[in-house]
């Protein structure tokens, strides 16, 4: 299976701050990357997707992508306890594999 | 409506037997998978079909077989069931040969095995 990494926590950060979290990636051909957040007894839904170099927001979360370090991060801003979930980096090569990180776990402390 | 279904959602049953799960979505997605999510929160691909034919089986014990019947449905066979198959199984869907599409997952199967 091709490599993705994460740190597996567990992160905690206080409620308002940002969340840092960071995701590498073994194969260089890989071409989409994606955030999805698990919350407990639940499957994962996607949150973010990038597929260029850069940054790329969407409300409180952003994205970033460093095809040349094989590097992907989600920062999440004004965190909310709600936020509390394990987040999973996955990686897309050639449109029929998806594999996954073994995922970091926030909490988000009140 | 539910884009991708999985049956059942708990399943428990004893070493040695033989269990299905089911699985079918709705978004006219021809690319399918099953992963396997142990405890520590790992999801490892087991199985990859793009319009019924397997594209990906990772390393996957072959008591563990698979079967799109057509590109909507893709069920998962396991025979001669372990402890060590006691996870949550998940299965998706994508538009597959595109590179700029997203995963749906299914509810889950949790998987005891006693």
């Amino acid at each position: 299976q091709k490599e993705v990494e994460q740190n597996s926590g567990p992160l905690s950060v206080p409620e308002g701050a940002i969340a840092s979290l960071n995701c590498t990636y073994s194969d260089r051909v890989s071409q989409s990357f994606f955030w999805y957040r698990q919350y407990s007894g639940k499957s994962p839904e996607l949150i973010m997707s990038i597929y260029s170099n850069g940054d790329k927001e969407d409300g409180r979360f952003t994205a970033q992508l460093n095809k040349a370090s094989q590097y992907v991060s989600l920062l999440i801003r004004d965190s909310q306890p709600s936020d509390s979930a394990t987040y999973l980096c996955a990686v897309n090569n050639d449109g029929n594999q998806f594999y996954f990180g073994t995922g970091t776990s926030l909490t988000v402390i009140p | 409506d539910t884009a991708v279904s999985q049956t059942p959602k708990y399943l428990v049953t004893q070493m040695g037997n033989d269990k299905s799960i089911k699985c079918e979505q709705n978004l006219g997605h021809d690319t399918m998978y099953w992963y396997k999510q142990d405890s520590k929160k790992f999801l490892k691909i087991m199985f990859s079909y793009n319009n019924k034919e397997l594209i990906i089986n990772e390393t996957v014990p072959n008591r563990f077989s698979p079967k799109s019947p057509d590109k909507a449905h893709l069920n998962l066979h396991i025979n001669s069931l372990e402890l060590g198959d006691s996870a949550v199984y998940f299965c998706a869907s994508s538009q597959g040969q595109v590179l700029n599409t997203e995963a749906f997952f299914g509810q889950g199967t949790r998987l005891t095995v006693v």
